[in-house]
């Protein structure tokens, strides 16, 4: 069955950087693009990046560019976030999610938390 | 580039029917038939509920409709059940600068 799992969430410093994983499977991963979506705790979903099937496109949230890379490595199904200069309001569960097609998310994982503190 | 516009709250009884509207503009809900709507659970992870404006994914039930009008997208859950109480967000492609915005979510309760 489809599955994708996210990893590499944590407390973190503000200021510091942090990549986060996301492991595909159950599908041919290297045909649909990935997204991560975040959401902070008792607020809103949050687009943050999408990644192609190729890797040669990569979109990403105004209010992020600049802190964000987001890239894959389909030889291990998985997609990768990496966050730069985190604030505290990037604290956040952190969610993968694939791509139908169609600009809609139809598996995604259970995320992974992000605490940004001191 | 704002969120798109939902209701924070929309109720009804249950069998009864809701919408729940999702407004966006003429760059993102209305230049493109991209609408998605999501259903979370409380401390679960989001659900596709519709895709395409009106598309349902095997397994949702057809209770669960799309539409659109303009710039202004809707979910209408008809016949309500006690487990449809949820937060449910609308989601929308906005083309290559800002790709996907999202709603500020609509918590659902069942009266």
């Amino acid at each position: 069955q489809v599955q994708v799992v996210e990893s590499g969430g944590g407390v973190v410093q503000p200021g510091r950087s942090l990549r986060l994983s996301c492991a595909a499977s159950g599908f041919t991963f290297s045909s649909y693009g990935m997204h991560w979506v975040r959401q902070a705790p008792g607020k809103g979903l949050e687009w943050m990046a999408v990644i192609w099937s190729d890797g040669n496109n990569r979109y990403y949230a105004d209010s992020l560019k600049g802190r964000l890379t987001i890239s894959r490595d389909n030889s291990k199904n998985t997609v990768y976030l990496q966050m730069y200069s985190l604030r505290g309001e990037d604290t956040a569960l952190y969610y993968c999610a694939r791509d139908v097609g169609t600009r809609a998310f139809d598996f995604w994982g259970q995320g992974t938390l992000v605490t940004v503190s001191s | 580039q704002s969120a798109l516009t939902q209701p924070p709250s929309a109720s009804g009884s249950p069998g009864q029917s809701v919408t729940i509207s999702c407004t966006g503009t003429s760059s993102d809900v209305g230049g493109y038939n991209y609408v998605s709507w999501y259903q979370q659970h409380p401390g679960k992870a989001p659900k596709l509920m519709i895709s395409e404006v009106t598309k349902r994914p095997s397994g949702v039930p057809d209770r669960f409709s799309g539409s659109k009008s303009g710039n202004t997208a809707s979910l209408t859950v008809s016949g309500l059940q006690a487990e449809d109480e949820a937060d449910y967000y609308c989601s929308s492609y906005a083309g290559s600068d800002n790709y996907v915005l999202f709603g500020g979510g609509t918590k659902l309760t069942v009266l």
